[in-house]
This record gives structure tokens, C-alpha cells and sequence, in this order.
């Protein structure tokens, strides 16, 4: 079974500042996703950024981005100029492709990341 | 479009009562899954309906808890006689395929007292 670890509880940063969460996962796959999503206190989960394995270039959109190193199993979100409206929890998820496997198309998230924003 | 509706949005229920909370997916989502965001074990899957496959329950913590999906929509949530260890949100979420992003409801708060 995978497993999605989160080590940081709770990260902040300051306006227009940068931060990066972390996120690391253990998976026996070659082929599988990656997302972060955000859920802001209203409890809607957005997705943030996907990242597919076989793709060795860095998921980026606008101004989040991320530095997946699958060899170590890492998969870490930066988040530039940080705004206020990005404060919320972050989580990690991975997602299977095997359509054959018991992991097919269920999320496996990490614990979460709480971001607070600082003005 | 509509994306997925859930509800109630919030749910308070005293413990051994049944429970029913219902997802509306995106209209055209053959996916459909349910997870359960509590403090103590995070978010966690419990349910994953795919077209008429049989679908997948290897998340359900108990036999209280099933869930059945009506003509490939709307999908129902039963939880019977409540603990109070069900006290949690209860997130909806759809795709297209599987290999499709999940998009998710604003999930149920139960409460159970």
C-alpha cells in the first residue's frame, strides 16, 4: 500500500514571501500522480498542481510550483509572492494507475500542512 | 456548470440513529468517491463507485457504513446506528474516469452526540 507523509503541521510565511511544503511518499509503482490540493476553511478541496511520475519536468502553475524527485520519493509545493488567500491546509495525495491494482482511482492523502499567511 | 453538491452541509445526530448524507456529482462523472476527514486519522477513502462496476468498498471502517450509487448520479451514504468515533466531515468528490481529476463537494459535518 502507498503511504503519504506531511512532516510539517503548520508552516507561515509572509506576504509576498516564499515558502515550500514538503511532502514525501513510499510507493512500490513506476507510474502513478501526485497532487496537492488546498482546503480553505469553507472545507472545498481545490487542486492546486498535478504532477504525472513519468514526467521528469516540475509540475508549475502560475505561481505555484513543485520539485519532485522521484528517486527520493519527495514531492514538495512552492508557493511564491504568497498571498492571503493562500492561507489554508495543504495536503499531498497520490493516485495509482495501475487500473488493475486495489489503489486504482482512490486519492491516498498525507496528514496536511496548516499555512498561515502573515500580512 | 454545477459542480458537486452535497448535503446536508451540517448533520447533528445522537448516537445509535441512522444517518443518510447524499452526493450530487458533476453531471457526465462516471467516478464517484467518498472520503471521511476526521482529526484523529485524517482523510482517509472510504468508497469508489466507477460506471456499473461493483464498486469498491475496501475503505468502509464497518459494516454500519454503505453507500449506494442510483442510476450512475446521485450516490447516498448510510451510516446506521452512529458512534460517536463517526463524528467527521464526509467529503464527496467525482471525476470524469479515475484518470481524471477529482473535483470535491463541500463535504458533510456530522456530529454525532
Amino acid at each position: 500500500a502507498q503511504t503519504v507523509t506531511q512532516s510539517q503541521p503548520e508552516m507561515s510565511v509572509q506576504e509576498a514571501e516564499t515558502v515550500t511544503l514538503s511532502c514525501t511518499y513510499d510507493t512500490s509503482e513506476s507510474d502513478y500522480y501526485l497532487f496537492w490540493y488546498k482546503q480553505p476553511p469553507s472545507r472545498q478541496m481545490i487542486l492546486v498542481i498535478r504532477q504525472e511520475a513519468y514526467k521528469q519536468q516540475n509540475a508549475t502553475e502560475n505561481r505555484f510550483s513543485v520539485n519532485f524527485q522521484k528517486a527520493a520519493k519527495s514531492f514538495s509545493l512552492k508557493i511564491s509572492d504568497s498571498q492571503l488567500g493562500d492561507a489554508a491546509m495543504y495536503f499531498c495525495a497520490y493516485r495509482s494507475t495501475d487500473a488493475g491494482g486495489t489503489s486504482y482511482g482512490k486519492l491516498t492523502f498525507g496528514q496536511g500542512t496548516i499555512l498561515t499567511v502573515h500580512p | 456548470g454545477a459542480g458537486v453538491s452535497q448535503s446536508p452541509s451540517n448533520k447533528v445526530t445522537e448516537k445509535g440513529k441512522d444517518v443518510e448524507l447524499r452526493c450530487d456529482p458533476i453531471s457526465g462523472h462516471t467516478a464517484l468517491y467518498w472520503y471521511r476527514q476526521s482529526l484523529g486519522q485524517g482523510l482517509e477513502f472510504l468508497i469508489y463507485f466507477q460506471g456499473n462496476s461493483a464498486p469498491d468498498k475496501s475503505g468502509l471502517p464497518s459494516d454500519r457504513f454503505s453507500a449506494e450509487r442510483t442510476g450512475g448520479s446521485v450516490s447516498t451514504l448510510t451510516i446506521q446506528r452512529t458512534q460517536q468515533e463517526d463524528s467527521a466531515v464526509y467529503l464527496c468528490a467525482s471525476s470524469l474516469t479515475p484518470t481524471y481529476e477529482q473535483y470535491f463537494g463541500p463535504g458533510t459535518r456530522l456530529t454525532v452526540t
